[in-house]
Order: C-alpha cells, then structure tokens, then sequence
C-alpha cells in the first residue's frame, strides 16, 4: 500500500459524459501528479500539482481539468468523454516537486467509456 | 523530441537465475532516472533510481546501470523470484518532477 488512495476504483459512463476522479496523496505529500496508462500510449504524464498550484502539464487535452484543493486532495476532471479516453488513471504523490523525489503511485481509477 | 523506450517487449526467465531489462533514453540532459515495477491491477511502484552523475547503483537484489555514452539505462535482478513478474517501467525525470516512461518490458518468471 503506497498510502496514496484513488476513488472510484471503476468508472463505467457514456460517451459525452463528464467525470471527476479523486486523488488523495500520502499524508505530508505537497506534489501530486496524475498519469493516463492505455494500451497504445503506455503512461503519459498528464498535469502535477504542486501545493495547490499547477507546477506542468503533459499530454492533457483540453477536455480535462485538474486541481489541487487546500487539504492537497486532488481532483481530474474529464469532460465530453469520448471513446478514446477508456484507460487507467492513476495519482501519484511525492514531499515536494524536483528530481530525486520519488513518486508514489495511487491504485489508479479504471475508465470505461462506452 | 523526448522519449524513453525499452528494447524488448517481452522477457521470460527461469526462476533463479539473473534478469536484465534494458533501456534506451533520447534525451542526454535527463538527469534522474527511475525503474518502477507494475502488477497486474496495481500501480507502478518505485523499485530504484539513478542520477547521471552516477553509473551504477544498487538495491536489495536490484543493480541499475547507467551508461550516458550510449544512452542506455538497464535494470538486474538477481536471483529472479516468482514475485518479480510484472511489467517493467523506465522513467526519465524532469525537472518539474514529471515522469516520462518507456512502454515496459514483460518480465515473466518460469518455474
């Protein structure tokens, strides 16, 4: 157990919908990161928070948002879903932001899209 | 542009002996590299990292080479248990903290 915790585990919705995924990062964690893993594009980086601040974007389209909240709980939100947007989402969190601090990955969120 | 890739798909060894996963990173100013192990239904989980200033580090039964000549970032388990498979990850660190990984390496552990 990696201390960082995703919810809902599975997410299945319609085409169109919009979603939010919730990050809750390890206890003392100031980075949070979120990660998109599907079968043709591997794990892509999508945005990292820092302290409730947008440190980088990724490969997020425009469709998706994310935020950082004061207790350093985060939320993705994906809307106008669309087929291509089935994968795994995971959080990951880290003590602050920088190379050398590693990153601890939540279990992920499962989307299905249909 | 940046990307990290691994050579082979698919690794199967038999229980014991040593495994190499290997690497290919195209960004020479990367200066932080890691390797994260996934099961299956689970996250990546942090398994060793490497800074550029260094060419060799060691874990608990895990060894990460690092060569910058070449670009080349490769990953030993020694003793390969049941446990070890999964699929394999190398990830390259930005400055910001974003991880860019490679498409994984299957490690499958044969009895």
């Amino acid at each position: 157990d990696s201390g960082v915790t995703q919810t809902p585990k599975h997410l299945i919705t319609a085409t169109g919908q919009r979603v939010t995924l919730r990050c809750s990062p390890r206890s003392g964690d100031l980075s949070v990161y979120w990660y998109q893993q599907s079968l043709d594009q591997g794990l892509q980086f999508l945005i990292h928070y820092y302290n409730g601040e947008e440190r980088a974007k990724g490969n997020i389209l425009e469709r998706f948002s994310a935020q950082q909240f004061p207790d350093l709980h985060s939320e993705l939100n994906l809307s106008s879903l669309e087929l291509g947007d089935s994968a795994l989402y995971f959080c990951a969190s880290s003590v602050t932001t920088g190379n050398g601090y590693e990153q601890y990955f939540g279990p992920g969120t499962r989307l299905t899209v249909t | 542009g940046e990307s990290v890739g691994l050579h082979l798909p698919t690794l199967s060894v038999q229980e014991g002996d040593n495994s190499i996963i290997n690497c290919a990173y195209s960004n020479s100013a990367s200066d932080y590299f890691i390797w994260y192990k996934q099961e299956s239904g689970k996250g990546p989980q942090f398994i060793i990292d490497i800074r550029s200033n260094m060419d060799k580090r060691q874990g608990q039964r895990v060894t990460v080479l690092l060569n910058k000549t070449v670009k080349h970032l490769s990953l030993q388990i020694a003793a390969t248990q049941p446990g070890d498979s999964a699929v394999y990850f190398c990830a390259e660190g930005g400055n910001t903290g974003k991880l860019i990984f490679g498409q994984g390496t299957t490690l499958q552990v044969k009895p």
